[in-house]
């Protein structure tokens, strides 16, 4: 079964940088899919951070493209976001999840499967000082 | 603001059914397949339908999905207590290169 489960610290300052990692078990990140961050405010919906894929494809959430970034560490099987200058807004339970299709031949514009299929439980980061 | 639009709220009576509506465009729904996610509360999101209309295994039946042209609809037959939780539609956009979400709706069973 695969499992995935984040950790990192539950608060941050503003202006600072937000560090996540998802550890992967049960599954190799190097085997074909792609692994992805969400996050969801308090009371909110969901809002897809970015994903990468084992060989250097990564796509960012345009809105969030300038302060992100997503790494896979294939010697731990983990991979990790970091997000730079912080605000309140940031504050979110923020979740890493694997996608399995290729985001890739979709943004080319091939009709492919692509869904997020297993998540972890989930951390909540709240930035404050 | 998102790019699918969900009615923020259902409700229906046990055993009744229910429909749950996303709309789109053609650069998301209109040509890439749509799955949906149940929320519990205090949980993670859970894969309900992927490619418009398959279930993963251990999902019941009673969850099914459809696509027709740039709208995507959940539909829950049989409803039952456990069943009030947030659903959420999400889809790949290729105008944004990004994947989205819609806004969530709250199912609640009267």
């Amino acid at each position: 079964q695969v499992q995935l489960q984040e950790s990192g610290p539950g608060l941050v300052k503003p202006s600072e940088t937000l560090s996540l990692t998802c550890a992967v078990s049960g599954y190799s990140i190097t085997s074909g899919c792609f692994w992805g961050w969400i996050r969801q405010p308090p009371g909110k919906g969901l809002e897809w951070i970015g994903s990468s894929y084992h060989g250097g494809i990564t796509y960012y959430n345009p809105s969030l493209k300038s302060r992100v970034t997503i790494s896979l560490d294939t010697s731990k099987n983990q991979f990790s976001l970091t997000l730079s200058s912080v605000t309140a807004a940031d504050t979110a339970v923020y979740y890493c999840a694997r996608l399995v299709g290729h985001l890739d031949w979709v943004f080319s514009g091939v009709v492919a499967t692509t869904y997020f299929d297993f998540w972890g439980r989930g951390t909540l980061v709240t930035v404050s000082s | 603001q998102s790019v699918l639009t969900q009615p923020p709220s259902v409700s229906a009576a046990p055993g009744q059914k229910v429909t749950i509506s996303c709309s789109g465009s053609s650069s998301n729904i209109g040509n890439n397949y749509v799955s949906w996610f149940q929320q519990l509360p205090g949980t993670a999101p859970k894969l309900l339908i992927y490619d418009n209309n398959k279930r993963p295994s251990g999902i019941p039946d009673r969850f099914s999905g459809s696509k027709s042209g740039t709208s995507a609809t959940l539909d829950i037959t049989g409803l039952q207590t456990g069943d009030e939780a947030d659903y959420y539609c999400g889809t790949c956009d290729n105008s944004l290169s990004a994947v989205v979400f819609g806004g969530g709706t709250k199912l609640t069973v009267l």
